[in-house]
């Protein structure tokens, strides 16, 4: 069955520091993974995707993450932490249904950034 | 760029009544869906719709749930009698076709709340 992990429920970093969220999967197949960030009571927004290709994606915000296929992992990254980056991220793995595409979400990483 | 557009923002109701959440997918895709997340948890895939019926539903999706095309724009999900844990986070998503999740797009969310 499909999954995701986020092993971490908080993070908790300090203003310019570096960022890693972490994100494992289980998927049979070739994952198509995403990366969506929520502000409270927000809905998602799309961070950064990944499909083929370059294992290492570029998103939004400054952010990248990379899919490293023999871990079944997918980690966000940011070099250095704004206070604006506050929020809760959640990686998701497609599972491929007959009809559609089915968005599997790891239960979140709630970031928070101290000054 | 094409959007998801949900109505209401916000939903305020008393136990035991209807309520229709309502959802514009971008107008040239195929697949529809809807999310759900109860505060604080993880979002959870609730149905997706294509060609007119039901394609995949999940546990939660009981008998309470229904969804509808109306007609060539709208996507609707109906919650025949609602109970108080039916308070959440409600996404609508779509995407263009099958095996092809590059164009999936989330709302922006219905927050419903059952008192």
């Amino acid at each position: 069955a499909q999954s995701v992990t986020q092993p971490d429920i908080h993070i908790t970093v300090s203003e310019g520091a570096s960022l890693e969220l972490r994100c494992n999967y289980s998927y049979g197949a070739t994952p198509y993974l995403f990366w969506y960030v929520q502000s409270p009571g927000q809905g998602l927004q799309l961070l950064l995707k990944y499909f083929s290709g370059d294992t290492l994606v570029q998103g939004i915000k400054g952010f990248e993450a990379e899919f490293k296929r023999s871990q079944s992992s997918f980690n966000l990254r940011k070099p250095s932490v704004h206070w604006s980056d506050a929020a809760e991220y959640f990686c998701a793995v497609v599972y491929t249904m007959e009809y559609g595409n089915k968005l599997v979400f790891g239960a979140g990483t709630i970031l928070r950034v101290k000054s | 760029e094409p959007e998801v557009t949900q109505t209401p923002s916000h939903q305020v109701t008393q136990m035991g009544q209807e309520v229709i959440l309502r959802c514009v997918p971008i107008s040239n895709h195929l697949y529809f869906y809807w999310y759900r997340q109860i505060l604080g948890q993880k979002v959870e895939f609730l149905v997706s719709f294509y060609n007119n019926e039901i394609s995949e539903k999940s546990e939660i999706f009981d008998d309470q749930f229904s969804v509808e095309r109306p007609d060539g724009s709208n996507f609707t999900l109906k919650i025949r009698s609602t109970k108080l844990e039916d308070s959440a986070m409600y996404f609508c998503a779509s995407s263009p076709r099958v095996r092809e999740a590059h164009g999936y797009t989330f709302g922006s969310g219905t927050r419903l709340t059952v008192v």
